[in-house]
């Protein structure tokens, strides 16, 4: 049972684009919703996180957006850089579990 | 500030053979989680622990795997005897407590190899 749904797998965007990836969960009891960054050899590393009772948070070049009635999350990075290319994680936790329930990833790759 | 660390970096092993593998917190940090990450079933959690006590171990796949928090800064992950199919990067990550928003600071992992 996979509880949370990430889309796409790989993603290629040209520099200065908009990277989107999109998750999705099934437990309406997780309420914390971070997305991780990881570079190849490296353990992940938090980017940006939310609570489900925003409904947008940004940090730089990097947006949350928040559908609680829709139980979807999507990470945007704005004006993508090469130095971005690196595999993208989605997670949640919460209803009494500690740990993180990942999504499977996407491979983004920023083409000079 | 030193982060997670793990050793060995890599480990190459038979089948058969006991594996394991080690992790230092974050100084001060009370809870420790332990991730598995392969490229079918992606990140997995697999056992945490808040102030040295076993929490939730329901993510360990068989009884050839154990944890223990002999302290509040070190753990280890055991595997005994090693399959190949646990061939996998496995992760610690070190939380400062058991609170829903907290951090994970994640390690470098150790790639395990089962031949």
């Amino acid at each position: 049972q996979q509880q949370v749904k990430q889309s796409p797998q790989s993603l290629i965007v040209q520099k200065g684009g908009i990277s989107i990836i999109n998750c999705a969960y099934e437990n309406t009891a997780f309420d914390y919703f971070p997305w991780y960054q990881q570079f190849p050899g490296k353990g992940p590393a938090l980017l940006i996180a939310i609570r489900p009772d925003v409904s947008e948070k940004k940090e730089g070049r990097f947006t949350i957006s928040f559908n609680k009635s829709a139980k979807q999350f999507s990470l945007h990075i704005m004006d993508s850089q090469p130095g971005d290319s690196a595999t993208y994680f989605c997670a949640a936790r919460g209803g009494g579990a500690d740990g993180l329930t990942f999504g499977k990833g996407t491979h983004l790759i920023i083409q000079p | 500030d030193a982060g997670v660390i793990q050793s060995p970096r890599h480990e190459v092993t038979e089948m058969g053979q006991e594996v394991t593998l080690r992790c230092k917190l974050i100084s001060g940090h009370n809870s420790l989680f332990w991730y598995r990450q392969t490229m079918m079933r992606g990140l997995e959690l697999l056992i945490y622990f808040n102030n040295n006590v076993p929490i939730d171990d329901s993510g360990m796949p068989e009884d050839r795997f154990s944890a223990k928090m002999p302290n509040a800064s070190f753990s280890t992950l055991k595997i005994q005897p090693s399959e190949p199919r646990d061939s996998a990067v496995y992760f610690c990550a070190s939380q400062p407590k058991i609170r829903a928003t907290d951090t994970q600071y994640f390690g470098p992992g150790t790639r395990l190899t089962v031949l």
